[in-house]
């Protein structure tokens, strides 16, 4: 019930095209639910988060669309551009139990110039 | 501020040998995190403490694993005897008053065990 399974596990995209990474849940109380970005010898950032009570979140070229019936929650990347070449980490938490942060097992993404 | 800094940035030891890895966290934050990541298992909480106290250490893996929060600017985990399978690049994080919100990494320790 605690598993966040994230797929594909890596993805090549084509500078301009969009890049799309898919995660499920199964706990039906987990009420957050941040991506984290990871470039090579860093640690993983924050990169965007969304709460269930919207089905789409967008800061730039990057969006997130949630969907609660599915228990899916998918990150878009719009014009992906070879800066965004990084293993990206889907993850879900309960915030008001003050719970652990679950994460997928990454998606490492390659952008082709 | 700095950030998370984590020490050292590399380490290569030999099987058996004890090993350990430094972490000093953001100041101000309350809670601290030591996460390992691999290839294989991805990004794996091992333990993290909340002002000082460790409250969840199930994720160590055995009892050649562990880790100490003196003050609230400092903590290590300890692997002693070191094995090849512990090889993996150690993470120490932390984040302000909660779990959700944002964890802050550092660059992480990479391990190797011969």
């Amino acid at each position: 019930q605690q598993q966040v399974k994230q797929s594909p596990q890596s993805l090549i995209v084509q500078k301009g095209g969009i890049s799309i990474i898919n995660c499920a849940y199964e706990n039906t109380a987990f009420d957050y639910f941040p991506w984290y970005q990871q470039f090579p010898g860093k640690g993983p950032a924050l990169l965007i988060a969304i709460r269930p009570d919207v089905s789409e979140k967008k800061e730039g070229r990057f969006t997130i669309s949630f969907n609660k019936s599915a228990k899916q929650f998918s990150l878009h990347i719009m014009d992906s551009q070879p800066g965004d070449s990084a293993t990206y980490f889907c993850a879900a938490t309960l915030m008001n139990r003050d719970d652990k942060i679950i994460f997928g097992k990454g998606t490492r993404l390659h952008i082709l110039p | 501020d700095a950030g998370v800094i984590q020490s050292p940035r590399h380490e290569v030891t030999e099987m058996g040998q004890e090993v350990t890895l430094r972490c000093k966290p953001i100041s101000g934050h309350d809670y601290l995190f030591w996460y390992r990541q691999t290839m294989m298992r991805g990004l794996e909480l091992l333990i993290y403490f909340n002002n000082n106290v460790p409250i969840d250490d199930s994720g160590m893996p055995e009892d050649r694993f562990s880790a100490k929060m003196p003050n609230a600017s400092f903590s290590t985990l300890k692997i002693q005897p070191s094995e090849p399978r512990d090889s993996a690049v150690y993470f120490c994080a932390s984040s302000l008053g909660t779990w959700a919100g944002e964890l802050f990494f550092g660059e992480g320790s990479r391990l190797t065990v011969l």
